[in-house]
């Protein structure tokens, strides 16, 4: 079945260094979203890439959608305490119509 | 507009009993996801319902159901608990079907002595 991986499980920065996680698909993915959760809270949406090659924008946050649509990336730019978290990118492909969540990325920052 | 709500919050079960969560949608959306959550594991799907139909289903055993109401309120049932089933549930209600942003509630934190 379809697997969604993400590198790395865990990363602890220091408050305003840079962050990156990325996340690999088995297969080829008709979108992405990205999910953030908070310790103790729930998920909660972040952004959609649908389009090959495309990249968003939200403040310090860049998204990335591959060429081939088989990988994504999350970078954060200066990270600051509010950032700390595990960010989940989830992939749909067009046969399964279901999303599959990878595996998350932790993000630690301390001052 | 209230967010989704699930029902209860906290809940201990003994092996071999049933339990059922519910999970109230957002107002309007019909699509409501069901996830297991586990440190082991992460996010797991278990399944999708979309107008009180079945959309999509995860890989788990049979002894995890599900329903969806014409109000949209969905139930999930486990039956035969087992201590792996020990995790958090976490519903997910969407406008449209799961493959639009979906919202979460808090979860229900599941554990199974």
């Amino acid at each position: 079945g379809q697997q969604v991986m993400q590198i790395p499980q865990y990363q602890h920065v220091q408050e305003g260094e840079d962050f990156t996680t990325y996340c690999n698909s088995s297969t080829t993915l008709s979108n992405i979203q990205w999910y953030k959760q908070r310790p103790g809270g729930h998920p909660v949406f972040l952004i959609q890439l649908v389009k090959s090659g495309e990249v968003k924008k939200q403040k310090r946050l860049t998204f990335q959608f591959g060429e081939a649509k088989k990988n994504s990336s999350l970078h954060i730019t200066a990270t600051q305490t509010t950032d700390v978290g595990t960010y989940f990118c989830a992939g749909l492909t067009g046969t399964a119509s279901k999303l599959t969540f990878g595996t998350g990325t932790r993000l630690q920052v301390t001052l | 507009k209230a967010g989704v709500t699930q029902t209860p919050r906290y809940l201990i079960k003994t092996r071999g009993q049933q339990v059922t969560l519910s999970c109230s949608p957002i107002s309007g959306h019909r699509s409501v996801s069901w996830y297991q959550q586990t440190p082991g594991q992460g996010l797991q799907f278990l399944f999708e319902y979309f107008s009180e139909t079945q959309r999509n289903k995860g890989n788990f055993p049979g002894r995890f159901s599900g329903r969806q109401f014409s109000n949209s309120r969905s139930e999930m049932n486990v039956s035969t608990l087992e201590l792996g089933d020990s995790a958090l549930y976490l519903c997910a209600s969407s406008l449209r079907v799961s493959t639009y942003e979906q919202y979460f509630g808090p979860g229900t934190r599941l554990t199974v002595t």
